[in-house]
């Protein structure tokens, strides 16, 4: 069973449509976490919930939408897309303390913007 | 072989040899450290951590140093094989409590026959 699972694993979309990314963990962690990779291999955390709540918001444009219905869910959406948008965004959870593991991430999705 | 992570991105090594990764990581209040390992297409895959009150941890394999003084942490990969080829990447939180990771730049190891 895949610990922290996301979907889909590949989007490409044109400029402005609007997308959205899932992602479901069945490790029974509180905290659950977005982070995107850019080009140059760079990732760089953009939310943080915990328990359903908001902790982190990394001053992402507030067209990305994070969702939790539950603290095994925590999906993403995006609006307008553009073309800097595009990247691997990966999903990510963990229960704290976190020492010993450290943070389970998904295998990322590929979004393309064009 | 042996890399300074930031400003040496690829880092290539013979098989078996040992492999040493390094990172320069920012913020002194910095409490824990993990090193990952992300292999082409998969997310990133915890290897080792350490806290802030150790400047050694090994495991297998690999032994991870820190040096809380010049703000710098290795990664040693002992006989290092084809299958450890990927971009490893130091990470830095106030505490090993934390919902904060911030990952460094990476550096991609290369292991050829």
């Amino acid at each position: 069973d895949t610990a922290v699972s996301q979907t889909p694993k590949y989007l490409v979309t044109q400029m402005g449509n609007d997308k959205s990314i899932k992602c479901e963990q069945n490790l029974g962690h509180d905290t659950m976490y977005w982070y995107k990779q850019d080009s140059k291999k760079f990732l760089k955390i953009m939310f943080s919930y915990n328990n359903k709540e908001l902790i982190i918001n990394e001053t992402v444009p507030n067209r990305f939408s994070p969702k939790s219905p539950d603290k095994a869910h925590l999906n993403l959406h995006i609006n307008s897309l553009e073309l800097g948008d595009s990247a691997v965004y990966f999903c990510a959870s963990s229960q704290l303390p976190t020492e010993n593991y450290g943070y389970t991430f998904g295998s990322g999705t590929r979004l393309t913007v064009v | 072989g042996e890399s300074v992570g930031l400003h040496l991105p690829t880092l290539s090594v013979q098989e078996g040899d040992n492999s040493i990764i390094n990172c320069a990581y920012s913020n002194s209040a910095s409490d824990y450290f993990i090193w990952y390992k992300q292999e082409s297409g998969k997310g990133p895959q915890f290897i080792i951590d350490i806290r802030s009150n150790m400047d050694k941890r090994q495991g297998q394999r690999v032994t991870v140093l820190l040096n809380k003084t010049v703000k710098h942490l290795s990664l040693q990969i002992a006989a290092t094989q084809p299958g450890d080829s990927a971009v490893y990447y130091c990470a830095e939180a106030r505490s090993y409590n934390t919902d904060k990771l911030i990952f460094g730049t990476g550096t991609r190891l290369q292991v050829f026959p």
